[in-house]
């Protein structure tokens, strides 16, 4: 069965602390790693992944996959109360032309002033 | 770009009500459009895939005849919850794929369903 991992599952850090948020996965036809931030809506979209060792960046957030050992990181740097959110990690699956993702359960991070 | 607008974003009403939920997409098309359920404190679980022209394609375990889909246009999709009961009070939300490989799903601001 399809799964995907993260850890951990909430995160407390105060003002300028960096942090790194794991995720793993086990997915068949494998298309894609997507990161995601959650606050009270609906998540928003941060990255997009296809192949290994090439960093995203979007100003203090950064990402990277590892396709040998199916496993993702999502850091941020020099938090801000302004982080504070569920990050989702989620899988895209190749099943004939859908292309639906497989959500991990989150990392809730909770940014102190 | 790549907006997706979701209406109503709060619903309550009474046990044995049909709600329909919109998903568009603002400024793309958008031939396939997913909805997904989300639990307090859980994940996304992917209900149906919903595909412009043809019949969606629902998920094991999630009932086709009590979850509605109808994508009639490459902007709109709706979800129908038939007959709702308090079970299926929860948070739906709708994402929809720019066309074109390595693009990823956009999601709509949800739907807070409340049966009563």
């Amino acid at each position: 069965e399809d799964k995907v991992v993260q850890s951990p599952l909430s995160l407390v850090v105060h003002e300028g602390d960096t942090v790194t948020l794991n995720c793993s996965y086990e997915v068949t036809n494998f298309r894609s790693l997507l990161w995601y931030k959650q606050e009270k809506k609906a998540p928003t979209f941060l990255f997009m992944l296809t192949s290994s060792g090439i960093e995203k960046k979007s100003g203090r957030l950064s990402s990277i996959l590892d396709k040998k050992e199916l496993f993702s990181i999502l850091n941020i740097t020099a938090t801000q109360t302004g982080d504070s959110a569920v990050y989702l990690c989620a899988v895209e699956a190749v099943g004939g032309s859908q292309g639906n993702l497989i959500f991990g359960k989150g990392t809730k991070l909770s940014v102190k002033p | 770009g790549a907006v997706v607008s979701q209406h109503p974003s709060r619903v309550i009403c009474k046990s044995g009500t049909s709600v329909k939920i919109e998903c568009r997409s603002l400024d793309f098309q958008a031939t396939t459009m997913f909805w997904y359920r989300q639990f307090p404190k859980q994940s996304l679980m992917l209900m149906a895939t919903s595909n412009e022209g043809s019949k969606a394609t629902y998920e094991q375990g999630v009932e086709k005849d009590k979850f509605l889909i109808n994508h009639a246009s490459l902007t709109l999709s709706t979800l129908t919850v038939t007959s709702a009961h308090p079970e299926d009070s929860s948070f739906y939300i709708c994402s929809a794929r720019v066309q074109g490989y390595g693009k990823p799903q956009h999601f709509g601001d949800g739907t807070r369903l409340s049966i009563l």
